[in-house]
């Protein structure tokens, strides 16, 4: 069984402020696949990032950047100097072996101008 | 960029009602998928096709089928809608490979009453 567990419900920020979401998973497979999608408000998952579990280095895009530590299983996302339009629901998922992504409940970020 | 388009953004039917839903996408993915996704729980795997004709039940099947005669395209079945299947359902496709991200149409808010 897999699992992703992201213990935030809801952020909220002022605009220019870093948030850090957290995402905790669970499998016992040695390959696996952990994802990012972000849902603004008009419902489309929009994909940011894929890591597999054998490339621990982080990675940065921008605004947005990711920590991802197998010791912990930890996928952890930052967003550095958050703007309005980064409200929406980010979603953490995992995958392993098939095709069935685990998501995550969602973390809901609201900035606030 | 790939376009996963669903019929309808918003519908409304009746207890006992027939309900279809339809995804469609326009990149020669292999898979597709038919989420729910419900406040708190995040999103809930219902089916999903790995090629035409070719179905899996996915975490919660009860209450649902699916038929997938073009590779294009991926229908959702509510067999007798009941109140409980009021959600937003996403459609998602993605390429064979299962380390490949899905790509999600925008989501169809269906209330049953």
């Amino acid at each position: 069984a897999q699992k992703v567990t992201q213990a935030q419900t809801e952020i909220s920020v002022v605009e220019k402020e870093d948030v850090t979401l957290d995402c905790v998973y669970e499998t016992r497979d040695t390959t696996y696949y952990l994802f990012w999608y972000k849902q603004p408000p008009s419902g489309e998952l929009v994909f940011l990032i894929r890591r597999n579990s054998f490339d621990e280095q982080n990675e940065i895009s921008g605004r947005y950047s990711w920590n991802f530590q197998k010791s912990t299983s930890s996928f952890n996302f930052t967003i550095t100097a958050s703007q309005v339009v980064d409200s929406a629901v980010y979603f953490c998922a995992l995958i392993q072996g098939d095709y069935k992504l685990s998501f995550g409940a969602g973390t809901t970020v609201t900035v606030r101008a | 960029d790939v376009k996963v388009t669903q019929s309808s953004r918003y519908l409304v039917k009746r207890t006992g009602e027939k309900v279809f839903l339809e995804c469609v996408q326009d990149m020669d993915h292999e898979n597709m998928f038919w989420y729910r996704q419900d406040p708190g729980l995040g999103l809930r795997l219902i089916y999903f096709s790995y090629d035409v004709k070719m179905k899996e039940k996915g975490d919660i099947p009860e209450g649902y089928s699916v038929s997938r005669e073009k590779k294009e395209r991926f229908s959702l079945i509510l067999e007798s809608a009941s109140t409980n299947q009021t959600s937003m359902y996403l459609c998602a496709s993605s390429l064979r490979v299962s380390n490949q991200p899905q790509h999600f149409g925008d989501g169809t808010r269906l209330s049953i009453l």
